[in-house]
This record gives structure tokens, C-alpha cells and sequence, in this order.
């Protein structure tokens, strides 16, 4: 069965930058697309881009693209988010999260359990 | 950007009614939309893609419909492990959006 296990909970300062990961366990890591979701404590899910691993096609939401950067390793099938610039806006649990293969659009069948990034001083 | 309006925010229920919950996009989006099923603690799950098919291995008491800007997510007979918030996402075009959520909780 396949999983998807993300990095562990990380604190930062304001200002500063995190990486997250995500490592898919078992099945085919390139063939799939990925998108990364956060969450804001008691809040709503907010798409932050796409990641095509085997195509290399990257796109980010419009509001992180200055500052966010996802990255693959195929030879490990992780994933990697960075975030730079960071505010306590971006508190927030991180999924990264794979696309359904049986249609184009983008719905979402496999979840990461999460990671917690918290930005305080 | 599309907005996805969900109503109600929350509603209360007990295990065996009928629960209906609506999503509104704010332009047509065919029937590109899929509802989600989140726990507290726990990533969301998918219920229902392309408006109205069931994903693998959720229960048929679940069920979607709708096209163009209006959607529905219905549950035939509430079971005490669907008291959870549900999210609705459009699937039509880059950013991806999501709804606010409804908190289906015990009465």
C-alpha cells in the first residue's frame, strides 16, 4: 500500500525559510502529479501549486510564487516545499497530496499525514 | 480565481438522519468538483470526484450531484464516524480552490 510520510514539525523564526518533505512509500512515484495544500490553524484548505515529477511541470498559486519552490528527488520519490520569507501567516499544517490517476483533473486520493510549520519569535 | 461558497457552515444531526450539504462556485466549472471528509488531526480524505462518482472504498450512503455552479454532497443515513467537516474543491481551473468547510457535529 502506498503512503505518503512527511518531514516532522518544524518552529521558525519570522523571516527565515523551511523545507518540508514528503517520501511516497511503494507504487509509482513519477507517473503521478502532486500538489501541495496547507492548512491555517481552524481554517480551510488553501492549494499552494503542482508538481509533475516525470514532466519536471511546476506551477504555484499566485500569491506564494515569489517566495515558494517545489522540488523532486525521484531516486528517493520525495517531494520537497520551501518556504522563504516566512510571516506567522504561514502557520500552518503542510500536506502534500497525489493527484487520482483516473482522470486529468486534479482530485486528490492520497493525503501526507501533515506537517506542522509554526513561525514565532 | 474561483470562490466555493459551502452552506450551511456547520449543522447538527443525529446518527440516521439525512444530511444534505450545497456548494456554490462563483463561475460554471462543468462538473470538475470533489468532496473531502476531514477529521480533526487528520489529512482530508476524498468521498466524491467529477461531482458524482464515489471514490474506492467510501460508503454508497454517500452520494454527489450537481453541474455548472451548484453542487450537493448528501449522506442517506448519518453514521456516528461522518460527524466530521466536509470541503468541497474545484477541479476546473488552476489555483484550485476549496470551500469554507461544513462541521457536521452530534445534536
Amino acid at each position: 500500500q502506498v503512503h505518503l510520510v512527511q518531514s516532522g514539525a518544524e518552529v521558525k523564526k519570522p523571516g527565515s525559510s523551511v523545507k518540508v518533505s514528503c517520501k511516497s512509500s511503494g507504487g509509482t512515484f513519477s507517473s503521478y502529479a502532486f500538489s501541495w495544500v496547507r492548512q491555517a490553524p481552524g481554517q480551510g484548505l488553501e492549494w499552494m501549486g503542482r508538481i509533475i515529477p516525470i514532466f519536471g511541470t511546476i506551477n504555484y498559486a499566485q500569491k506564494f510564487q515569489d517566495r515558494l519552490t517545489f522540488t523532486a528527488d525521484e531516486s528517493t520519490s520525495t517531494l520537497y516545499l520551501a518556504l522563504s520569507s516566512l510571516t506567522s501567516e504561514d502557520t500552518a499544517v503542510y500536506y502534500c497530496a497525489r493527484r487520482i490517476n483516473l482522470t486529468p483533473e486534479y482530485y486528490f486520493d492520497l493525503w501526507g499525514q501533515g506537517t506542522l510549520v509554526t513561525v514565532s519569535s | 480565481d474561483i470562490q466555493m461558497t459551502q452552506s450551511p457552515s456547520s449543522v447538527s444531526a443525529s446518527v440516521g438522519d439525512r444530511v444534505t450539504i450545497t456548494c456554490r462556485a462563483s463561475q460554471v466549472i462543468s462538473g470538475w468538483l470533489a468532496w473531502y471528509q476531514q477529521k480533526p488531526g487528520k489529512a482530508p480524505e476524498l468521498l466524491i470526484y467529477a461531482a458524482s462518482s464515489l471514490q474506492s472504498g467510501v460508503p454508497s450512503r454517500f452520494s454527489g450531484s450537481g453541474s455548472g455552479t451548484d453542487f450537493t454532497l448528501t449522506i442517506s443515513s448519518l453514521q456516528p464516524e461522518d460527524f466530521a467537516t466536509y470541503y468541497c474543491q474545484q477541479a476546473n481551473s488552476f489555483p484550485l480552490t476549496f470551500g469554507g468547510g461544513t462541521k457536521v457535529d452530534i445534536k
